[in-house]
This record gives C-alpha cells, structure tokens and sequence, in this order.
C-alpha cells in the first residue's frame, strides 16, 4: 500500500535550518509531482512547494519563496524540504502529499504524509 | 494569487440533514481545477472530490461537487456522524496553489 514516511521536524532557533524527508512507498515515485503543506497550531492548511515529478520545476508560496527549497531523489524514493532563515511563523506540522494525476496532469493531493512539527522558537 | 473564501465559517446540522459548504474564488478558474478534503482533528486531510466533481477512491456517493468558475459546492447529501470535521477547498488553478480557510462541520 501507499506510505509516506516524514522525518526531519522538532525545534529550531529564529534564523535557523532544518531539513525535512519524506520517503515513499506502494507507487512509482518518479511518475508524480509532490507538495509540501504545512498547518500552524489551530489553524488551517497552507499550501508551500510542489516539486515536478521529474525534478525540472518547483513552485512556491510567496511566504517561504527564498528561504525553502524542495528537492526529490528519485533513485531513493524520497522528497525532501531544506528551509532556512526560519521564522516563528513557520511553526506549524509539516505534510507531505502526493499529486493525484501521473506527471503534472493535476489532480488533487490523495496521498499524505503524518506529518513532522516544527517548531521555531528561542 | 489566487484567494478562496469558504462559507459558512461553522455548519451545525443534525444526522440526515443535507449539508452545502461553499468556495468562492477571487478569480476565474476552470472549475476543473479544485479539490475538497475532510480532515478530522489529528489526521492528515483525505481528499474527497478532485477536479470540481471527481470522487476520491473510496468516497462514499453522499458527497459530490459542483459549480462554475468562481462558485463552487461541496453537498454532503445525508449528513452521518462520522462526517464532523473540517473541510478544505483548494485550487490549482495557478502554479501557486492555494486552500480556502475551511468550514467546520459539527453534527448535533
């Protein structure tokens, strides 16, 4: 079956890094686009970063644009999120989520991680 | 970027009862572009609906999509018990896709 197994949350300074993993199994990895969402505690979802199937393309919400990147390794079965210069407002669980169509024919996000908190704070 | 408002913010309905959930986009997007996901409190959210009016695999038929450009429906026909939670639009209509703030359902 599908699994998306995270890792790579817990606390960090203002100004500081982390990188988040997320490895996958029960589907051909490399077919589809994969996104990062995150939710802040008690708040509702926001979308961050979709990484192209391929690795070619990569979007991002205008609040993380500039200090995270996604990346993938396809080889590996595994997406990764590196985020930088990280602000308290970035505080929330972090998901993530596998397209539903197969190489960008967009469809939805029917496939999620549990979830990795992070949580940025002095 | 593309901004969507759900309406109402809570819907508080008894079992049975027919629930509409709404999305309003700040744009015109095809209404092929938008899902729907439930999510309950400490799980990960479920996709529901996928391109306006695509059930998910395993979604039961009380649940459908609908609407236009701007204007788009989620029905939960009879409402059961284990349908409380909140429930999320997104488009990706745009490169940069977005999610509505949500509408919590609760079941008297």
């Amino acid at each position: 079956q599908v699994q998306l197994v995270q890792s790579g949350g817990g606390v960090v300074q203002p100004g500081g890094s982390l990188r988040l993993s997320c490895v996958v199994s029960g589907f051909t990895f490399s077919n589809y686009a994969m996104h990062w969402v995150r939710q802040a505690p008690g708040k509702g979802l926001e979308w961050v970063a979709v990484k192209s199937h391929d690795g070619s393309s990569e979007y991002y919400s205008d609040s993380v644009r500039g200090r995270f990147a996604s990346s993938r390794n396809n080889s590996k079965n595994t997406l990764f999120l590196q985020m930088s210069s990280l602000r308290p407002e970035d505080t929330a669980v972090y998901y993530c989520a596998k397209e539903v169509g197969v190489a960008g024919a967009v469809g939805g996000l029917d496939y999620w991680g549990h979830g990795t908190l992070v949580t940025v704070s002095s | 970027e593309i901004v969507l408002t759900q309406s109402p913010g809570t819907l508080s309905l008894s079992p049975g009862e027919r629930a509409t959930l709404s999305c309003r986009a700040s744009q015109h997007l095809s209404s092929r572009y938008l899902a729907w996901y439930q999510q309950k409190p400490g799980q990960a959210p479920r996709l529901l609906i996928y391109d306006s009016s695509i059930r998910a695999t395993g979604i039961p038929d009380r649940f459908s999509g609908s609407g236009s450009e701007t204007d788009l429906t989620l029905t939960i026909s009879r409402l059961e018990p284990e349908d409380s939670a909140v429930y999320y639009c997104q488009q990706y209509y745009s490169s940069a896709w977005t999610f509505g703030q949500g509408t919590k359902v609760e079941i008297k």
